[in-house]
This record gives C-alpha cells, structure tokens and sequence, in this order.
C-alpha cells in the first residue's frame, strides 16, 4: 500500500523560500514518477512539477524559474523548494506519484502552507 | 483561467446520470490521455478515471469516462449521495505541462 506523506513549515515569509519534503512508503521508490500539485484555498488544483528517482525533472513553465524538486532515494523522500514566494503561493501542497508523471494515482493528504509576514 | 473547461457545477437526483464535460484544444486532450479526479470535501484528490477511459482498482463501474476530439466527459450512473464532491479533468499540454479543468462541484439533490 502506497503512502505519501507532506512535512514542513505552515508559515513562510513574503520573499522567502518554502520548502516541503515528501515521505514516501510501500514500495521501491524507482518504480513512480513524483510530483507536487498545489490548490490555493476555494481554487483549483495546479501541477508544479515532477522528479523520477534517476533525478530527471520537469516543472511547469508558469513555476520553473522559482522551483527544485529534488529526490533521497537513501530516505525515500522527495522535496520541494518554492523561492521568492508571495501572498499567492499560499495554498494546500500536495505530493502525489504515478506510474506516469502525466497522472497520480497516490495523492497526500497535503500541507497548508502560508505566505504572510 | 484554467487551460481546460469544465461547468462550475452540476447536480443530480439520487439514482440519476450525470454527466461533466471538460473541453479543451488539439494541444492538450486533442493529442494526449484525459484522465479524473474525485476530490471530497477537505480530502485529498483520488484518481478516478485514467487514459479516457479506465478505472483504477476499487472505483465503481458507475463512473465512466471519454473522450472525442478535443473534448471528455465524465459519466455518473446510479448518483449516490457519497458521490457528492469536486470533480477535476486534467491532461498533458504540449506547453510541457500538466493542466487541470476548474472543477465541477457536484451536488447531490
């Protein structure tokens, strides 16, 4: 049974960087594709971006200049950095994988994280 | 503004068929897999319908799912009031990304 699970801070600074890591169990960590989906509170969900365990990623064009989605294979985790954040950044965090990065069948149950001084 | 377009809403009778449509371009479901979410009040997403049309394990065959052209739909058959929550459509756009619809907030009458 595969479980995900979000871990960081709840506040962060307008400028400053969020960061979020991913606990992953119930399974090799090479057999999925992972990923990190936002939803800004009463809005709709927006993919930010995907590692495989080799280390290959993509993220979405509108984020790519702020984001670094790294992987521990050794701990099982994966990790987001989110820079120069801002009042719109705030939003559930989810981490969520798949056999195909263009998909997630395993979600978290997401991290409310806050951007506010 | 999402890349795809789905009704804000929709509602149903116990027992009726709903259908949500999700409309997009020959970037995105024109060229790609269209796949959907469920997304229950204050809970995390699950996948519903993958590769227009199939089911992952455990999702009832209530829920169907297709596709034609640059446009998908979302089938729901035998409504039950567990059945109440956000529906999302999401695909691959050739922007290089993973584009989602607005959501369609079902209501069970």
């Amino acid at each position: 049974q595969v479980q995900l699970q979000e871990s960081g801070p709840g506040l962060v600074k307008p400028s400053e960087t969020l960061s979020l890591t991913c606990s992953f169990s119930g399974g090799p960590i090479s057999s999925y594709y992972w990923s990190w989906i936002r939803q800004p509170p009463g809005k709709g969900l927006e993919w930010i971006g995907y590692i495989y365990y080799s280390g290959i990623t993509d993220y979405n064009p509108s984020l790519k200049s702020r984001v670094t989605i790294s992987v521990d294979t050794s701990k099982n985790q994966f990790s987001l950095k989110l820079s120069s954040v801002t009042a719109a950044d705030t939003a559930v965090y989810y981490c969520g994988g798949g056999y195909d990065f263009k998909f997630f069948q395993y979600w978290g149950q997401g991290s409310l994280v806050t951007v506010s001084s | 503004q999402s890349v795809l377009t789905q009704p804000p809403s929709a509602s149903g009778t116990p027992g009726q068929r709903v259908t949500i449509s999700c409309s997009g371009s020959s970037s995105n479901i024109g060229s790609n897999y269209v796949y959907w979410y469920q997304q229950l009040p204050g809970t995390a997403p699950k996948l519903l319908i993958y590769r227009n049309d199939q089911r992952p394990s455990g999702v009832p065959d209530r829920f169907s799912g297709s596709k034609s052209g640059t446009s998908a739909s979302l089938a729901i058959s035998g409504l039950r009031s567990e059945d109440e929550a956000d529906y999302y459509c999401a695909t691959w756009d050739d922007s290089l990304s993973v584009v989602f619809g607005g959501g369609t907030k079902l209501t069970v009458l």
